[in-house]
């Protein structure tokens, strides 16, 4: 099994659509969890991080269900602005000698808002 | 706000060459990455390093090496470039820990011809 399943669509929705998408991960160590966001050609930037009990920031919504081993990410009144790729990200302890975390990334999922 | 910068935004350099590409970093981070991105790839993690002088080698470091003399430096050195090497290259900076956000440069988008 991935350590990370994303759907990369495209998800192509009209402006002001309610839009969601989930991210599974495959490691039940895993403890803290982000979404990122991605313009084409840009670097990838935090959008917002994961919480236990689900949290929100306007518009955008993000919930952790830890049973399922998945969080997923909901906008609502989407904007045209909101066009872009969205990665989730999960980090768990680091193994071996490293003292890291480990840092999984999605490959993306791309979302597409249309007038 | 974290500032993250990479020396150049685009790099075109010819086979056999040596590159060097920079990442420097304003918040007194302890961790710095280097990440290649390629389309349908996603993220891969090249190295890593969690202190000064320190270095881990990431999921892809074949050709590639780094170095860290400095806490808010951190380097990424292709010692003799190839056309397989052509890529958008991301730093990233962090505080460390498990709740400690990356956050990125702006990248290099490096062509070898």
């Amino acid at each position: 099994r991935k350590e990370v399943e994303q759907d990369p669509g495209p998800f192509n929705v009209p402006e002001g659509a309610t839009v969601a998408f989930n991210c599974t991960y495959s490691n039940s160590a895993s403890q803290s969890f982000f979404w990122y966001r991605q313009d084409c050609r840009k670097e990838p930037k935090l959008l917002m991080s994961v919480y236990s009990s689900g949290n929100e920031d306007g518009r955008f919504t993000a919930q952790l269900n830890r049973a399922s081993q998945y969080i997923s990410l909901l906008i609502r009144d989407s904007k045209l602005s909101d066009s872009a790729t969205y990665l989730c990200v999960f980090f768990s302890s680091g193994d071996g000698d490293s003292s890291a975390s480990k840092i999984i990334f999605g490959s993306g999922t791309r979302l597409s808002i249309r007038p | 706000d974290v500032k993250v910068t990479q020396s150049s935004r685009y790099l075109v350099k010819r086979t056999g060459e040596k590159v060097f590409l920079e990442c420097v970093q304003d918040m007194d981070h302890e961790n710095m990455f280097w990440y290649r991105q390629d389309p349908g790839l996603g993220l891969r993690l090249i190295y890593f390093s969690y202190d000064v002088k320190m270095k881990e080698k990431g999921d892809i470091p074949e050709g590639y090496s780094v170095s860290r003399e400095k806490k808010e430096r951190f380097s990424l050195i292709l010692e003799s470039a190839s056309t397989n090497q052509t890529s958008m290259y991301l730093c990233a900076s962090s505080t460390g820990g498990l709740y400690s956000p990356l956050h990125f440069g702006n990248g290099t988008r490096l062509t070898v011809t």
